[in-house]
Formats: structure tokens, sequence, C-alpha cells
């Protein structure tokens, strides 16, 4: 599965939009991107998976550079629960090879800010 | 709801003792999946199971056992053997055959007394 890349830290004026960034320049193209967020002593809450088109759903949305090597994770309206670290996973979604195992790196922890 | 319940919250283990975590799913999704999580750190795959009756090694399975008698159980015990136990294991569930992701439980924190 393809590395991630994305910045330690961030921080987001409540009420404002939170775009965090994901660098995956090694994807291949049966690998999808997924975002996972964690809070502080929580499991880890799936967020949203794209695989080249844009995706949008309830949580957030998601764009996808069209070479694919890139994307980032939008949060419309953050509000103080949405803070956490956030993490951009690739991984290939099909095929007998595969585990559906998740390679979490350190993410990006977001500081929403009142 | 459907989702995922692991129990206990938090356990304490004595040395030399093997403890068991529990972990549910009512998603009925074939895949389950043991995680551990150090502190700052990411999560590492223990062990995982496509279909009721088997399972597969993951990254740091030494020192860590499960069974998948049903569907919807996947319970991780933590032996003796596994010298430095004191994590944050999470258990996820997904549904195979697709890009189905991972939904995971609340995790339970193990400490040694």
């Amino acid at each position: 599965d393809a590395k991630t890349t994305q910045p330690t830290s961030m921080d987001c004026a409540e009420g404002r939009a939170a775009n965090l960034p994901c660098n995956h320049s090694t994807i291949s193209g049966n690998e999808y991107v997924y975002w996972y967020r964690q809070i502080h002593s929580q499991g880890p809450q799936y967020i949203i998976h794209g695989l080249k088109n844009n995706e949008t759903n309830e949580m957030a949305s998601l764009i996808i550079t069209e070479d694919r090597k890139s994307s980032t994770l939008i949060l419309p309206h953050a509000t103080l629960r949405d803070t956490a670290v956030y993490y951009c996973i690739v991984r290939v979604a099909h095929g007998s090879s595969n585990t559906g195992k998740l390679i979490f790196g350190q993410g990006t922890t977001l500081q929403v800010k009142p | 709801d459907g989702g995922i319940t692991q129990s206990p919250k938090y356990l304490f283990r004595k040395e030399g003792q093997n403890v068991t975590l529990s972990c549910e799913q009512n998603l009925n999704h074939d895949a389950m999946y043991w995680y551990r999580q150090d502190p700052g750190q990411g999560l590492r795959l223990i062990y995982y199971s496509q279909i009721v009756n088997d399972f597969q090694k993951g990254d740091i399975a030494e020192g860590y056992s499960v069974s998948r008698e049903k569907k919807e159980s996947f319970p991780l015990t933590v032996t003796s053997a596994q010298k430095n136990p004191t994590a944050f294991y999470l258990c996820a569930s997904r549904q195979m055959g697709a890009a189905g992701a991972q939904h995971f439980g609340d995790g339970t924190r193990l400490s040694i007394l």
C-alpha cells in the first residue's frame, strides 16, 4: 500500500472550513483513499473514502486531484467537536490478497479554536 | 443501532495472567480485525479474520491469540507471553468484496498491575 504524508498539525477557527491535505504520490490505480479521525481515547471514526472522483457525505467532502497524487479532506463548518487527529490512508480495496489492513501514520492533529 | 461493541473499557492484568478482550459486531460484516495502539503511535495489526473459523496473524501476533467461532464475535486473548501488554486495543470490522471501510469499536485500555 502506498504511503501518505500529512502535516503534523493545523488550526482552524470555529465555523470556518477546515482543509486537511494529504500527499500520496506513489498511489496505484486500484488504491482508494480513506480518511479517519480519532478523538482522544476513542476508536478511529470512518469519515469518507474515494477512488478518483470527488466524494461528499454528511460529514465531509473529499477532493482528489486528477493525477490522484494528493487529496484534501474538507470539513465545511468546523466545530470544537471536530478537534481530533485525522488520518489519510491509502489501501487496495479489491483482490484476493487484500487483507484490508489499514496502515495508520501519524496523522494531522486538527485544533478547532473558538 | 448497528455497531461494534468492545468490553471491558478498562482492564487490568496481573503478571503471568491471561486476559480476554471481547469484540462483538452486529453489522453482519465478514472480516474482523484487532489492532494495538501505543501512546502517540499509529495502529498496528495483531490478528484478522476474513471468515468464520479462520484467522491470520498480523504484524505483531506474538503473545496474542484469537478465535472466530461466530461471525459476530472475535475475542482477543492477551497471554502471559506478551511482555509489554499495556496499550489501547481496538477491534474493527468491514464487509469483504468491496471498498468497504473498516468500522471501529471504542477500544479497551489494558494496564498491568
